[in-house]
């Protein structure tokens, strides 16, 4: 079964600095996808970014970045110039099984965001 | 505006009675999905449907159900056999087949049943 695991209940930055939220992903798919979702106060589920499993390339989105390493099975995030808005919950996520493209949540990582 | 509604945003309801929970989705989306949120827990697939009239069960599916009769709509129904259905509740919606790997949701719904 596929899993996935982040190990960081909760992380704080100061502003404009870079923050890393660390995932690690279990999956006998060869083919698949990874996803972080950002979840603010409002609750509602944002796609931040995503990872074709295939793609050796991290995929970037404008402050947000990731470090994708398939033989580890490792998907961080990084954050650059933290802002007050990035203050959430994040998911790290992996989408296989091209039958249902079931999604596969973490457990989230609170990000604070300080002044 | 395209999108996914799911109404009410709070609902609360006495124990022993169901309840359905709204999603609807005007982005032509084969696929439509049913996430329960638990704190500390991430999220949970409950139901998921690919095509209209044809649905399956997640991983935690007992002591719900839902209807897909509508390709825009895919309610969800928490009965009274659910035994711990106060909870959060996120609907996704997606393409189906190999492009549909980005799953869209909707507002949520939190239910509090006591």
């Amino acid at each position: 079964a596929q899993t996935v695991t982040q190990s960081q209940p909760e992380m704080s930055v100061q502003e404009a600095e870079t923050v890393t939220l660390s995932c690690t992903y279990d999956t006998s798919e060869s083919d698949y996808y990874l996803f972080w979702y950002k979840q603010p106060p409002s609750r509602q589920m944002i796609l931040v970014i995503r990872q074709e499993a295939y793609k050796q390339q991290n995929a970037t989105e404008n402050r947000f970045s990731v470090n994708f390493q398939k033989a580890a099975k490792s998907f961080s995030l990084k954050i650059s110039d933290s802002q007050l808005g990035d203050a959430a919950m994040y998911f790290c996520a992996s989408l296989g099984d091209g039958a249902t493209n079931k999604l596969i949540f973490g457990t989230g990582t609170l990000l604070a965001v300080q002044p | 505006d395209g999108g996914i509604t799911q109404s009410p945003k709070y609902l609360f309801r006495k124990e022993g009675q169901n309840v359905t929970l709204s999603c609807e989705q005007n982005l032509n989306h084969d696929a439509m999905y049913w996430y329960r949120q638990d704190p500390g827990q991430g999220l949970r697939l409950i139901y998921y449907s690919q095509i209209v009239n044809d649905f399956q069960k997640g991983d935690i599916a007992e002591g719900y159900s839902v209807s897909r009769e509508k390709k825009e709509s895919f309610p969800l129904t928490v009965t009274s056999a659910q035994k711990n259905p106060t909870a959060f509740y996120l609907c996704a919606s997606g393409k189906s087949g190999t492009a549909s790997y980005e799953q869209y949701f909707g507002p949520g719904t939190r239910l509090t049943v006591t």
